[in-house]
């Protein structure tokens, strides 16, 4: 069975800073990858997914991800925080041909003026 | 537009009492899913349908139900069985191993 471990359940970062949110999942076959949003007392909504072709992702909101083979990663980044930016984010993993997707425990990010 | 939409968004039970939790779709999807996120736990997975009059139970389906008469709908019952059933409850659908498309949420609170 697959496992996703994000690092950290919270992340702090600074208005106008880097910020870097880490998953790695478990499967020696590489999987679909996905990276969600959750804003307060609303649904999950796709921010990316890596399903095989380019390694280096390119989301909504100024987000990416870059998958990485050899370290079983999918750390998400945006090089710029916003205030908006502040929310639940969920790393999540499908092994081809599943319907059953395993999720990340989640990882909180708060920014600060 | 396409969506998923969850009813009530709110929800409170009173102890021995079951609730339905509604959750429709129109994009034409398979899969459908309901999960509870408590927090700090992430999202865990109560069942799923892949298709009509079909499904699954999840990590934890002990003191729910679920019913899959139409492609477009997926009512999650939360019986009197649970018995910490204060969560918040997403409804998700899905093609095949990719994207899924989540509702807006119930908050289910006993009183």
């Amino acid at each position: 069975a697959q496992s996703v471990t994000q690092l950290g359940s919270h992340v702090s970062v600074s208005e106008g800073a880097l910020v870097l949110l880490r998953c790695n999942y478990s499967s020696s076959v590489p999987p679909y990858l996905f990276w969600y949003v959750q804003y307060p007392n609303q649904g999950l909504q796709l921010l990316l997914k890596y399903t095989s072709a380019a390694t280096l992702v390119k989301g909504i909101n100024g987000f990416e991800a870059e998958f990485k083979k050899s370290e079983t990663s999918f750390h998400l980044t945006k090089p710029s925080a916003h205030m908006s930016d502040a929310a639940e984010y969920f790393c999540a993993v499908s092994d081809r041909g599943s319907y059953i997707p395993t999720f990340g425990r989640g990882t909180s990010l708060i920014v600060h003026p | 537009d396409g969506g998923i939409t969850q009813s009530p968004k709110y929800l409170f039970r009173k102890e021995g009492q079951n609730v339905t939790l509604s959750c429709e779709q129109n994009l034409n999807h398979d899969a459908m899913y309901w999960y509870r996120q408590d927090p700090g736990q992430g999202l865990r997975l109560i069942y799923y349908s892949q298709i009509v009059n079909d499904f699954q139970k999840g990590d934890i389906a002990e003191g729910y139900s679920v019913s899959r008469e139409k492609k477009e709908s997926f009512p999650l019952t939360v019986t009197s069985a649970q018995k910490n059933p204060t969560a918040f409850y997403l409804c998700a659908s899905s093609p095949l191993a990719d994207t899924q498309y989540f509702g807006p949420g119930t908050r289910l609170t006993v009183l």
